[in-house]
C-alpha cells in the first residue's frame, strides 16, 4: 500500500473488556514500531518489530499489552482488561530498517476511549 | 523531569513570519535529532532529520543542533497558512538503541493568512 494503515480508527469498549488494534505497514518495511500518545503529549515507544522478533517490550506499560506480528508483516497490539487509563491514540510506524538514520512513517492511530 | 522539553504553545503568527520551534533535552547519548509535522487528524510525517551537531537547511526549513547546550530549534521563513500544524522534536541514541524515538510534546502552530 501506500503508507502505514491502521483499524480501526476508533474504538470504543467498556472497563475491562480485550481490545485488539491492527497496524499494516509499508510492504517493504522490515521493522514496524508501537507508540501510545496521550492527549496533549508525544508519542511514547511501546514495542518494536524487526521481522516477526520482537527485541524490544520496554515500553508496554503492564503485562496486560501485548503485541504479534507473526509472519512479519501485519502486527497486533492487544490490550487485555482495558482500564479508563488506557485510553490514547495508538499508533503504529514503520521503516525500511532498525537504524537511527531510517524514517519512521506514522499511520492514521486508532483513538482508543475506554469508558 | 522528562528527557525532552517543548513548549506546547499555541504559537500564532501572521503569515510571512518567521517562526522558531525549540526544545531542549537531558540525554547526551541522543544523536540522531528530528522534527515530525503532524496535520490535524493525521500521523507524525517526517520534516526535518539531522545527525549530531550543526544547521541543516531545506526550502524554508532550517534545523539547528547544539549538542553543548543540547538545544535543537527549527526555524520555519515565511510561513504559509499551510505550515499550520503541530510539530514534535524527537531523538534518538546511537548505536543500538537508535531505533527508539523520543518525542516532545509538540508545539502548536497556527499561520493566520
Amino acid at each position: 500500500g501506500a503508507g502505514v494503515s491502521q483499524s480501526p480508527r476508533y474504538k470504543v469498549t467498556k472497563r475491562g473488556q480485550d481490545v485488539t488494534l491492527r497496524c499494516d505497514p509499508i510492504s517493504s518495511h522490515a521493522t514496524l514500531y508501537w507508540y501510545q500518545q496521550a492527549l496533549g503529549q508525544g508519542p511514547e515507544f511501546l514495542t518494536y518489530f524487526n521481522y516477526e522478533a520482537q527485541p524490544d517490550k520496554s515500553g508496554l506499560p503492564s503485562d496486560r499489552f501485548s503485541a504479534e506480528r507473526p509472519e512479519g508483516s501485519i502486527s497486533t497490539l492487544t490490550i487485555q482488561r482495558t482500564e479508563q487509563r488506557d485510553s490514547a491514540m495508538y499508533r503504529c510506524a514503520s521503516s525500511l530498517d532498525s537504524g537511527g538514520q531510517e524514517t519512521q512513517y506514522f499511520g492514521p492511530g486508532t483513538r482508543l476511549l475506554v469508558l | 523531569q522528562k528527557e525532552v522539553e517543548q513548549d506546547p504553545g499555541p504559537l500564532s503568527v501572521p503569515e510571512g513570519a518567521i517562526v522558531s520551534l525549540n526544545c531542549t533535552y537531558s540525554n547526551s547519548a541522543f544523536q540522531y535529532f528530528m522534527w515530525y509535522r503532524q496535520y490535524s487528524r493525521k500521523g507524525p510525517e517526517l520534516l526535518m532529520y539531522t545527525y549530531s551537531s550543526g544547521n541543516k537547511e531545506d526550502g524554508r526549513f532550517t534545523a539547528q543542533v547544539d549538542k553543548s547546550s543540547k538545544y535543537i530549534s527549527l526555524f520555519i521563513r515565511d510561513s504559509q497558512p499551510s505550515d499550520s500544524a503541530t510539530y514534535l522534536c524527537a531523538m534518538s541514541p546511537g548505536g543500538a538503541g537508535s531505533y527508539q524515538l523520543t518525542f516532545g510534546k509538540g508545539t502548536k502552530l497556527s499561520v493566520i493568512p
